[in-house]
């Protein structure tokens, strides 16, 4: 069975600080992996996904995260972190090959402090 | 691009009614769309995938009869609670796969607030 860890529940971070939010995976074969942000009340939003190719992966509103095969991670990075970054980030995990299911994490608020 | 909307984003019912909730993809195709249930400060649960023309297949534990989902067509997902009791109440969220995209991530609709009195 597939599954992910995001270790830490929160993760309090000073403005302008770089922020790494942190995730493991487990999954049979090659892994899709994905980030997802959620505000308050409101559904998630894509912010990046590793398919294939680079292991760095550029996404949205700043963030990038790194495939590290060896360690099955794919930690969530932003060099500066703003205020308005302040939500809950869930990282989920597939089987590589066609649409399968995905498995979400438990996710990481993250705070940060202006 | 990528937009799903869902209808209400907010209900209260009485125990015992049922209560549908939609989902829709505004601006593309789903064959395949998700509806998850996430408690408070809690990950999201997979509740069951639905497929367009067939019927939805349930993860372990999900009640079929309690939870009916009916993907009509490209664009509409149903989830009707029905009988609904307060230990129902929670945020249901839905998504969908673009079927033309070729793409894996999942847009999420914006999610419904189910309060059973």
């Amino acid at each position: 069975a597939q599954s992910v860890a995001q270790p830490e529940d929160q993760v309090n971070v000073a403005e302008g600080n770089p922020l790494t939010v942190k995730c493991t995976y487990s999954v049979s074969g090659n892994p899709y992996l994905f980030w997802y942000v959620q505000y308050p009340n409101r559904g998630l939003q894509f912010l990046l996904k590793y398919i294939t190719g680079d292991n760095l992966v550029k996404g949205s509103y700043g963030f990038e995260a790194e495939f590290n095969k060896s360690q099955t991670s794919f930690h969530l990075k932003k060099p500066s972190a703003l205020v308005s970054d302040s939500a809950l980030y869930f990282c989920a995990v597939s089987q590589a090959g066609g649409y399968q299911k995905v498995t979400f994490g438990t996710g990481t608020k993250l705070q940060v402090i202006p | 691009g990528a937009v799903v909307s869902q209808h209400p984003s907010w209900v209260i019912c009485k125990s015992g009614t049922s209560v549908k909730i939609e989902c829709r993809s505004l601006d593309f195709q789903a064959t395949t769309m998700f509806w998850y249930r996430q408690f408070p400060k809690q990950s999201l649960m997979l509740m069951a995938t639905s497929n367009e023309g067939s019927k939805a297949t349930y993860e372990q534990g999900v009640e079929k009869d309690k939870f009916l989902i009916n993907h009509a067509s490209l664009t509409l997902s149903t989830l009707t609670v029905t009988s609904a009791h307060p230990e129902d109440s929670s945020f249901y969220i839905c998504s969908a796969r673009d079927s033309g995209g070729g793409e894996y991530e999942q847009y999420f609709g914006p999610g419904t607030r189910l309060t059973v009195t």
